[in-house]
């Protein structure tokens, strides 16, 4: 049973479109984020999202809308997509508390703009 | 402006002896410190933290040094073995009132050999 699931794994699709990754919690988690690992393989952080109400919003084109039906969900809406979006997408939530709880990432979206 | 480095991209190591991955932070409000491992088409998995109030913090091969001053910290891997091969990526973690907020290295490809 999946701890942190991401749909879909892979997503292939033109420049324009608009599309959505999802993303379900089942350790009972307060916290949910994502974040994106460029070409360089650097991961930074997108979006944060605690019991449903946004508290971390980085340097994120607004083309970029996550939403949280429930604390176990965070979907990751992106329009008008460009080649640049080409990346790889992790979800990942942790409890609500310091730092030194270890979140727990997803096994990652890698998404292709062609 | 990276705040965490990871300046090896990779290392390789025989199987048995020490791995030694380094990190270096400019930061300093980060108040923890953490290790996590990546094999491919798989997310991030937390390894192992350490505070920053702490230097030192062991969990059985697992070791992470951190030295305050030189803003620097390194994960001891004894002894190394073929399955830790992987990426290795080191954190950093801020506290944002109601969330905190991890920041990657770059990662460093460490290769156990026979």
């Amino acid at each position: 049973d999946t701890a942190v699931s991401q749909t879909p794994k892979y997503l292939v699709t033109q420049m324009g479109n608009d599309k959505s990754i999802k993303c379900e919690q089942n350790l009972g988690h307060d916290t949910m984020y994502w974040y994106k690992q460029d070409s360089k393989k650097f991961l930074k952080i997108m979006f944060s999202y605690n019991n449903k109400e946004l508290i971390i919003n980085e340097t994120v084109p607004n083309r970029f809308s996550p939403k949280s039906p429930d604390k176990a969900h965070l979907n990751l809406h992106i329009n008008s997509l460009e080649l640049g979006d080409s990346a790889v997408y992790f979800c990942a939530s942790s409890p609500l508390g310091q730092g030194d709880y270890g979140y727990t990432f997803g096994s990652g979206t890698r998404l292709t703009v062609v | 402006d990276q705040q965490v480095k990871q300046n090896s991209p990779s290392l390789s190591v025989q199987e048995g002896r020490i791995s030694i991955l380094n990190c270096d932070y400019t930061n300093s409000m980060f108040d923890y410190f953490l290790w996590y491992k990546k094999y491919p088409a798989e997310g991030p998995t937390f390894l192992i933290s350490i505070s920053s109030i702490k230097d030192k913090n062991e969990d059985g091969r697992f070791t992470v040094f951190l030295n305050k001053s030189a803003k620097h910290l390194s994960l001891h891997i004894v002894p190394s073995q073929p399955g830790d091969s992987a990426v290795y990526f080191c954190a950093a973690s801020a506290w944002l009132v109601t969330a905190s907020k991890l920041t990657f290295g770059t990662g460093t490809r460490l290769q156990v050999t026979l």
